[in-house]
This record gives structure tokens, C-alpha cells and sequence, in this order.
């Protein structure tokens, strides 16, 4: 089944203690990103990914980090988390190859930061 | 700046009726626009996409159309459902940027 996982679903932490949100896809899509959702503001991008180590930021970059080793990976770092960061995380991929920019969706990863 | 705007109050509408969103943008030449359906607490999911030379687009119930003159997208759902009750999101992509652009989404209840 094509997907694109999250882990974890649910995360709480505190203030400084770096976390990674982990996001895999098995369709082989060459790009993925990285969006937060907040009530109010809708969905915004964090950060993007086109290929195996190309990686780009997004409108809402600060506070995160990313990488891309492996086509199925692409994890999100945040280094010292806050309590602005409190928020619905998505990771979504698609295949830009075929000229449609479909969007995979994962099922989230809500993080409280206290 | 760039602009998506969604309707923000939530549309309510009878089951059978015609469910019809609305998707307006400013400072935007998107090359393609998008559709996608929310349920709460859960990702987005793909449902229509239509290019900037199309004008309609239709996929079973839904039937999206496109005016580039307006600035505007219409999102239809015929003969509606309760299930179709979500969220329903517009995204923008396009003038060689790789950040799609995501309107706030519109609430859709379908009511028995």
C-alpha cells in the first residue's frame, strides 16, 4: 500500500530537548516536505526536499532542520524545541517527474512543547 | 503579497444539494491549482488537480473549474453526502516556486 509514515503520532517534550519526527515513503516520490498546521493560519511549509540531499527552505523555516540521506527518508529536527512550535506536524511527498504534483499526505504527529 | 482565500465560515447545506467552495487568490500565476479534503486531526488527501489552461475539471461527484481572468476556483460536490463533511483545501503552485500555498480551507457539514 502506497504511504507515507509518521513517527510519532504524538509527542510531548519540554522546552531545549531536541526531538526528531521521523517520515518515511515507500512510492519512491523525489519530493517530500515538511508542514506545520495551526488554527487560523492553514497549512504552511517548513521545508522541502527534491531530491537525495537537496533540501530548501520553506515560509516557515526557523527553529527546524531536515536532511535527506535517503530517498524515503526525511526526517525533522527540531534542535531546541519552544512552546511556538507547538503545533500539527504533516510530511507529504510527491512525484514531480510525472508532471503532477499530487501531495501524499501523512497522518500527522501532534507536538506539544511545554 | 500572495493571497489564497477561503471562504472562513463553515457552509452548511442539505443532504442531496450542491455543495459549492469557493477559492480566490491575489499576486498569484499559479500553473496549477489543487484540491484536497481534511478530516480533523488527520492529513490532507488529493482530490482534484486542474491546470491553469484547463477550465473544468470533473471526477465522479466533484467538478472543479478554473478562471485565471477572476482569480478564482469553484469547487462543486453534486448530490452531497454527511461523509462528504470536512475540510476542504485550495493550493496554489506555480511560477517555478516549489512551495505549494495552502488556503486556510472551508468547512463543509452535510446535513441529513
Amino acid at each position: 500500500e502506497a504511504q507515507v509514515t509518521q513517527n510519532p503520532r504524538y509527542l510531548i517534550t519540554v522546552t531545549g530537548k531536541k526531538l526528531t519526527v521521523t517520515c518515511s515513503q515507500n512510492m519512491n516520490h523525489e519530493y517530500m516536505s515538511w508542514y506545520r498546521q495551526d488554527p487560523g493560519l492553514g497549512l504552511r511549509q517548513i521545508y522541502y526536499s527534491m531530491n537525495v540531499e537537496v533540501t530548501d527552505k520553506g515560509d516557515v523555516p526557523e527553529g527546524y532542520k531536515v536532511s535527506r540521506k535517503e530517498k524515503r527518508n526525511f526526517p525533522l529536527i527540531l534542535e531546541s524545541p519552544s512552546p511556538n512550535q507547538t503545533s500539527l506536524y504533516f510530511c507529504a511527498s510527491s512525484s514531480r517527474l510525472a508532471g503532477e504534483d499530487t501531495q501524499y499526505f501523512g497522518p500527522g504527529t501532534r507536538l506539544t512543547v511545554l | 503579497s500572495q493571497k489564497i482565500e477561503q471562504n472562513s465560515e463553515a457552509l452548511n447545506i442539505q443532504e442531496g444539494k450542491t455543495a459549492t467552495l469557493t477559492c480566490n487568490y491575489t499576486n498569484y500565476s499559479p500553473a496549477y491549482l489543487q484540491w484536497y479534503r481534511q478530516d480533523p486531526g488527520r492529513g490532507p488527501v488529493f482530490l482534484l488537480l486542474i491546470r491553469e489552461n484547463e477550465k473544468e475539471k470533473r471526477k465522479e461527484r466533484l467538478k472543479v473549474t478554473f478562471d485565471t481572468t477572476l482569480k478564482q476556483s469553484l469547487f462543486h460536490i453534486t448530490a452531497s453526502q454527511p461523509a462528504d463533511s470536512a475540510t476542504y483545501l485550495c493550493a496554489l503552485e506555480g511560477g517555478g516556486s516549489y512551495i505549494p500555498t495552502f488556503g486556510r480551507g472551508t468547512s463543509l457539514i452535510v446535513h441529513p
